[in-house]
């Protein structure tokens, strides 16, 4: 079956420091790659998204790669806030194969200090 | 984009009781689905609602201890029945909306049972 693999956490950098949130997948069809972000006390939001290969989504500073060749989506940004501290999921989602049902990563906590 | 609205927000219960989670869209969403993020962890898939037939259950989820309903495409309800603490969780509606496979969440439901 489908599966997605992040890096584990917890990250905690500096503000300004450069993130990376590595997520890799393994599925049968040719999913859509997507990141979502969980501020404290909330529910899960769409950050970006990505259908096919090459594709880069991109939001708020943070952007990410559909790489098919490496099955990779590894989220970046080139300068974190105190703000962007949160649960960081990685998911995939194939209309085709699955009815739209999402396989998620087991998230990523990112700690930024001032 | 959808907005999903969820309650309760949180709940605290007594083993052996049943919670009733809803969830309201704001325009049609083709499928819903409800999540289990048990703490620390991502979110695993309980079940697909669907709308005015039985709802479709993941392996490990049985009908008899999580209900669901689906009277209309834009409301669908869950039931924890006969509680136990080990079914203390963030329970989540998402919904995938037409015309894409991005899903929208609701901002969960926080439940404890003592």
């Amino acid at each position: 079956g489908d599966s997605v693999t992040q890096m584990e956490g917890p990250v905690t950098l500096s503000e300004e420091a450069f993130l990376t949130i590595n997520c890799t997948y393994t599925a049968t069809g040719y999913p859509s790659l997507f990141w979502y972000v969980q501020y404290p006390g909330e529910g899960l939001q769409l950050l970006l998204k990505a259908t096919k290969a090459d594709d880069k989504g991109s939001n708020k500073g943070f952007e990410a790669t559909y790489r098919k060749e490496t099955t990779s989506f590894h989220l970046e940004k080139g300068s974190v806030q105190v703000s962007d501290s949160a649960v960081y999921f990685c998911a995939l989602s194939d209309l085709n194969t699955n009815a739209g049902k999402s396989t998620f990563g087991d998230g990523t906590t990112l700690t930024v200090k001032p | 984009s959808a907005v999903i609205s969820q309650k309760p927000s949180r709940d605290i219960c007594q083993r052996g009781t049943s919670l009733t989670i809803q969830c309201q869209v704001d325009s049609q969403v083709t499928m819903m689905f409800w999540y289990r993020q048990q703490p620390g962890q991502s979110l695993t898939l309980i079940a697909t609602a669907n709308q005015g037939s039985e709802a479709t259950y993941e392996s490990g989820f049985v009908i008899d201890k999580f209900p669901i309903s689906r009277p209309n495409l834009t409301f669908s309800t869950l039931t924890v029945s006969n509680m136990s603490p080990e079914d203390s969780s963030i329970y989540l509606c998402s919904g995938v909306g037409r015309g894409g496979e991005k899903l929208f969440f609701g901002s969960g439901t926080q439940l404890s049972v003592l």
